[in-house]
């Protein structure tokens, strides 16, 4: 069956630089959610888009922004990038925005910032 | 605020145990509690989805219970094997927006 995708698996960045992360949702789930996991920690919610829109907001940086597009993958982008944003990026997506609907999250993005 | 707090943090048990993990959170108005697995650097598997109607749900050795008014969840494995070992997190959706609230996580080693 059909996983959800992210792209790059790893990257590695510079101090001030910009990086963008992708996820492919499961055919047919409109919702997607971005989770960041730093080292020993909590999956911590970002931003969620359902049907193309911004859905909800958890503490993302107002250095980091996100879209989803019309074929419902969605990027993160991540600008003046930081030492402490180095971490795990998790993409979920789910069929629905709803309680009885199953959030599978992809392999992740491992960012590290030099 | 939703608090998520798993305990143990870690857990060590021979081959062929049964065990339990524990979750509990502070805010009852949930929809559902889902457990995941994590293997160290991966991503998350998710296990078992309880919506807030049910009381439990099973899918093979593993058994999962909800105690909404008490805010607790269980995660129960049965015949532990050393291919469980991982660290599990207990995540709680407290509304209709989508996003989960995370426990810290249960590592768990099953030694041979």
């Amino acid at each position: 069956a059909a996983g959800v995708i992210q792209s790059p698996r790893h990257l590695i960045k510079e101090k001030r630089e910009t990086a963008t992360l992708k996820c492919y949702p499961i055919p047919r789930h409109d919702t997607v959610y971005w989770y960041q996991q730093g080292p020993g920690q909590d999956p911590q919610f970002l931003i969620s888009f359902y049907e193309k829109m911004q859905s909800d907001k958890g503490s993302i940086p107002d250095r980091f922004s996100a879209q989803q597009f019309s074929d419902y993958h969605s990027e993160l982008n991540m600008s003046s990038l930081e030492l402490g944003d180095s971490a795990l990026y998790f993409c979920a997506s789910s069929l629905e925005v709803g309680p009885t609907d199953t959030q599978y999250f992809g392999p992740g993005t491992r960012l590290t910032v030099l | 605020k939703q608090e998520v707090t798993q305990i143990p943090a870690a857990l060590s048990v021979p081959e062929g145990e049964n065990l339990v993990l524990n979750c509990s959170f502070t805010d009852s108005a949930i929809y559902n509690l889902q457990w995941f697995r994590q293997d160290p650097g991966k991503g998350l598997t998710s296990l078992l989805l309880i919506q807030s109607s049910q009381r439990e749900q099973t899918s093979g050795r593993l058994n999962a219970s909800l105690d909404k008014s008490s805010g607790r969840s269980t995660l129960y494995i049965a015949a532990s094997q050393p291919g469980d070992s991982a660290t599990y997190l207990c995540a709680v959706f407290p509304g209709n927006t989508g996003k989960l609230i995370f426990g810290q996580g249960t590592t768990l080693q099953v030694k041979p």
